[in-house]
């Protein structure tokens, strides 16, 4: 079975600019999430999808992020224009089943963002 | 407060030691993950727990709901353990896609 899809692996740009991460999750998962992963910290929810439809992007700061998953598949994350603080690992993760007793999480390698 | 602490922070082992890291959390809960995360950001699903106690290999997770308590053991521990454990909660009435998460337990098993 094919993981989690995350890419690039890394990104280094300077402030102001723009980036775009992609995830393609396992093939079936209704649900994705998108985290923010700050060193020393744990994952941070950003925005939860289930198939195409945004079920919670409650701490996503949507003055500078955004995040689509047109055909209820693939997902991007996009920060425009990108600070500094936002530095850190960007993961995606799937699930088949949210919320049920039998609910496993499955995540990409991540995508390390460095803002210089 | 974080609603969900960690301990310790940092643990380092010999090969072979039998080992536990500790959850506590502060809100009522429907499950708990516990999930492995090596050097380079992969994180793995270890164990989702709403009762009781699971094993799997060398990993034992056990979870008390009254006491608001979980622990990660790791018997006849292995260099290749090292990693950072991390504790996440799914909150009672919350929003189904909000997991907490601990800050981790870094853990570094020497030969």
């Amino acid at each position: 079975e094919a993981g989690v899809a995350q890419s690039p692996r890394y990104k280094i740009i300077e402030k102001r600019q723009s980036v775009a991460f992609w995830c393609n999750p396992i093939s079936g998962h209704a649900t994705l999430y998108w985290y923010q992963q700050i060193l020393g910290q744990g994952p941070k929810l950003l925005i939860q999808f289930q198939n195409n439809g945004v079920v919670d992007d409650s701490q996503l700061p949507k003055d500078r992020f955004s995040a689509e998953r047109l055909k209820g598949v693939d997902s991007t994350l996009k920060i425009q224009p990108a600070k500094l603080e936002d530095s850190a690992v960007y993961l995606c993760a799937s699930s088949l089943v949210t919320g049920a007793t039998n609910e496993k999480l499955f995540f990409g390698s991540g995508t390390q963002l460095s803002v210089l | 407060k974080n609603e969900v602490e960690q301990s310790p922070q940092n643990l380092t082992a010999q090969e072979g030691e039998f080992i536990t890291i500790n959850c506590s959390y502060s809100v009522g809960i429907s499950a708990l993950h516990w999930l492995q995360q090596h050097p380079g950001g992969g994180i793995v699903s270890l164990f989702m727990l709403s009762s009781g106690k699971k094993k799997h290999g060398r990993l034992i997770a056990t979870i008390n709901i009254q006491e608001k308590h979980s622990s990660l053991h790791i018997t006849a521990s292995h260099p290749r353990d090292s990693a950072v454990y991390i504790c996440a909660v799914r909150a009672e009435g919350g929003s189904q896609g909000n997991l907490i998460f601990g800050k981790g337990t870094k853990l570094s098993v020497k030969p």
